[in-house]
């Protein structure tokens, strides 16, 4: 199956600091990425959805600023925490799909875990 | 908002026991999918359900849409240590934008 990748698994950072997570689809072109949050024993939390080439759109409640994505190549997005605080330390999840088309698989990766000091 | 609502929230269950967990919603979806997610990893796809009424097993997993697409479930037939994780029923709506809605989760202990 399709593999989606994530670095790093694990940061840690100190509070003000920015974190950027790299999430890279390995043998497909992702047309579609996907970010999402988990906190300790809470479900998925979709946060954003970025297309190639085009800004990302942000689902209610999740800062844009704060929250920057980037999604410049088809198998590269990037999710940056900037000025991380002590309540963004979390599980970061992304999944990437091949297309744009709703019932098409989405891939997801390993997950990232933030802690922020 | 489509709500996913699972439950149990958590289950705790020996070996060789069976099970049942269920994702109920009041939004209709056009396909629903179960996942599996172990302590620091990300979720894996068990199966897609895309038909009112289907029923698909995977080895020892039975999985089941509602007839009116609202609701699902996922029977677990003699249960094993492996199988304890966190199970994740997601949805996809019609009009949604192509984003899939997670259920509340459903985490099961299989102990010996």
């Amino acid at each position: 199956g399709a593999v989606v990748s994530q670095h790093p698994s694990r940061v840690i950072c100190k509070s003000g600091t920015s974190v950027k997570i790299e999430c890279r689809s390995l043998d497909f072109q992702a047309t579609t990425m996907f970010w999402y949050r988990q906190f300790p024993k809470q479900s998925l939390m979709l946060m954003a959805t970025s297309n190639e080439g085009s800004k990302a759109t942000y689902e209610q409640g999740v800062e844009k600023d704060k929250f920057l994505i980037n999604h410049a190549s088809l198998t590269l997005s990037t999710l940056t925490v900037t000025s991380a605080h002590p309540e963004d330390s979390s599980f970061y999840i992304c999944s990437a799909r091949a297309g744009r088309r709703e019932r098409e698989t989405q891939y997801f990766g390993p997950g990232t875990r933030l802690l922020v000091l | 908002t489509q709500l996913l609502e699972q439950s149990p929230q958590f289950l705790s269950i020996q070996e060789g026991e069976n099970l049942t967990v269920y994702c109920n919603s009041s939004s209709v979806f056009s396909s629903l999918q179960w996942y599996r997610q172990e302590p620091g990893e990300g979720p894996v796809l068990l199966v897609t359900v895309v038909t009112g009424g289907e029923v698909k097993k995977l080895k020892r997993l039975t999985f089941q849409f509602g007839d009116a697409r609202k609701d699902s479930s996922l029977h677990i037939t003699a249960a094993q240590p492996g199988d304890t994780g966190l199970y994740l029923c997601a949805g996809l709506a019609t009009g949604t934008a192509s984003k899939l809605t997670f259920g509340t989760g459903t985490r099961l202990q299989v102990t010996l």
